[in-house]
């Protein structure tokens, strides 16, 4: 049973425009979220997070909104570079738990 | 330079052979991860620590085992009786709870 969906295996978006990925979740105890950016045979890099507590955390060119009641969040990138093209994963905890559960990815490319 | 080191990054296995996958930490991070990620899924909890000294096991902890008796390190041992070992292996480390992740490189495991 995945808890965390990222649905579209891949996106592909104009240099400078916006990229949208988003991420469903289906455990109501998950209270804080995290996005990670993955190049080919590197280890995942932290891009941003949040808390339940909001509903938007914002860092330079990243945008995380989140909507508790539809359990879906997403991540905004604005303007879109080529080298934002990587795989972004998004992880989900729950109260009381030290583990993260994390989503399959979306394949994003940036087209220059 | 503050960072996770994985060695080695290609680690051939024979049938019937353990290896350990070697990782080391200088952030003063208490916990580590291991994971495991599989073309098209995303990344799956092998074993955590949250301290030196103890470990618990994850989402797919069979075929596997871990030491921790140092802060700094966190051995993987993939053991014969994980019948399908080959995949990207992905240590981490922080500041544990839910504090964020930071990755290694990765050490792509291969069955001969």
């Amino acid at each position: 049973d995945q808890q965390v969906k990222q649905n579209s295996p891949s996106l592909s978006v104009q240099e400078g425009r916006i990229s949208i990925l988003n991420c469903d979740y289906t455990n109501s105890m998950f209270d804080y979220f995290l996005w990670y950016k993955k190049y080919p045979a590197e280890g995942p890099t932290f891009l941003i997070s949040i808390s339940s507590i909001k509903d938007k955390n914002e860092d330079g060119r990243f945008t995380v909104f989140l909507n508790k009641s539809a359990k879906h969040l997403s991540l905004h990138i604005v303007p879109s570079q080529p080298g934002d093209s990587a795989v972004y994963f998004c992880a989900a905890s729950a109260v009381g738990t030290y583990k993260y559960i994390f989503g399959t990815g979306t394949r994003l490319k940036v087209l220059a | 330079d503050g960072g996770i080191t994985q060695s080695p990054k290609y680690l051939f296995r024979k049938e019937g052979q353990n290896v350990t996958l070697s990782c080391e930490q200088n952030l003063n991070h208490d916990a580590m991860y291991w994971y495991r990620q599989d073309p098209g899924q995303g990344l799956r909890l092998i074993y955590y620590s949250q301290i030196v000294n103890d470990f618990q096991k994850g989402d797919i902890a069979e075929g596997y085992s871990v030491s921790r008796e140092k802060k700094e390190s966190f051995p993987l041992t993939v053991t014969s009786a994980q019948k399908n070992p080959t995949a990207f292996y992905l240590c981490a480390s922080g500041g544990g709870g839910r504090e964020t992740q930071y990755f290694g490189p990765g050490t792509r495991l291969l069955v001969l």
